[in-house]
């Protein structure tokens, strides 16, 4: 089993539709959680943390759920200038930050 | 600018040759990792460093790859008897313990 999965997608969606993303770790001792976006040829950049109780920045919530050990991504009235690969970051007990593969967004007009 | 900085941007050597990459961290960043990323896939982790101990070495990382950070600053990632196969591109992060990291814009290699 990878440390980090994701559904790759892609998911094609319009403008204006909401859009969810999971992901499953496998180390339950894993302690901090990101999502990061990364741009066609760019580095991936940060987009939000994720906390256990949940977090809300603007359009983007995401989830933690330690029991089932995932994390969630929902992005509403989604733009265009979401376009891009999502990817799920898990930070286990060893200090280092393991990736998922990404999820490839596109949202068309 | 106080961002991830990687040197060079771009790279392209022949099969076989050494090449080295260099990333200076956010100053006050005590983790630096580098990762390597191919074309539709996630990046993959390859080593950290704890300020300057190597805390952590991939099974990707071969015995033609080395990093070091000696004073606990910048890094640099050398790999020996270049494989097309290692044409990819090579990220830098570093971060504070437990919190968010940071890219540098990465090297791209091409081996030819």
């Amino acid at each position: 089993r990878k440390e980090v999965e994701q559904d790759p997608g892609p998911f094609n969606v319009p403008e204006g539709a909401t859009v969810a993303f999971n992901c499953t770790y496998s180390n339950s001792a894993s302690q901090s959680f990101f999502w990061y976006r990364q741009d066609c040829r760019k580095e991936p950049k940060l987009l939000m943390s994720v906390y256990s109780s949940g977090n809300e920045d603007g359009r983007f919530t995401a989830q933690l759920n330690r029991a089932s050990q995932y994390i969630s991504l929902l992005i509403r009235d989604s733009k265009l200038s979401d376009s891009a690969t999502y990817l799920c970051v898990v930070n286990p007990p060893g200090g280092d930050m393991r990736f998922g593969a990404g999820t490839r967004l596109t949202v068309k007009p | 600018d106080t961002g991830v900085s990687q040197n060079p941007r771009h790279k392209i050597t022949k099969r076989g040759q050494n090449v080295t990459f260099r990333c200076d961290p956010i100053s006050e960043h005590n983790r630096l990792y580098w990762y390597r990323q191919t074309l539709g896939q996630g990046p993959e982790f390859l080593t950290y460093f704890q300020n300057e101990a190597q805390l952590e070495k991939s099974r990707l990382l071969s015995d033609r790859f080395s990093a070091e950070r000696p004073k606990g600053s910048f890094s640099t990632l050398e790999i020996q008897r270049t494989e097309q196969g290692d044409s990819a591109m090579y990220l830098c992060a570093s971060s504070l313990t437990g919190l968010e990291a940071f890219f540098g814009q990465g090297t791209r290699l091409t081996v030819v």
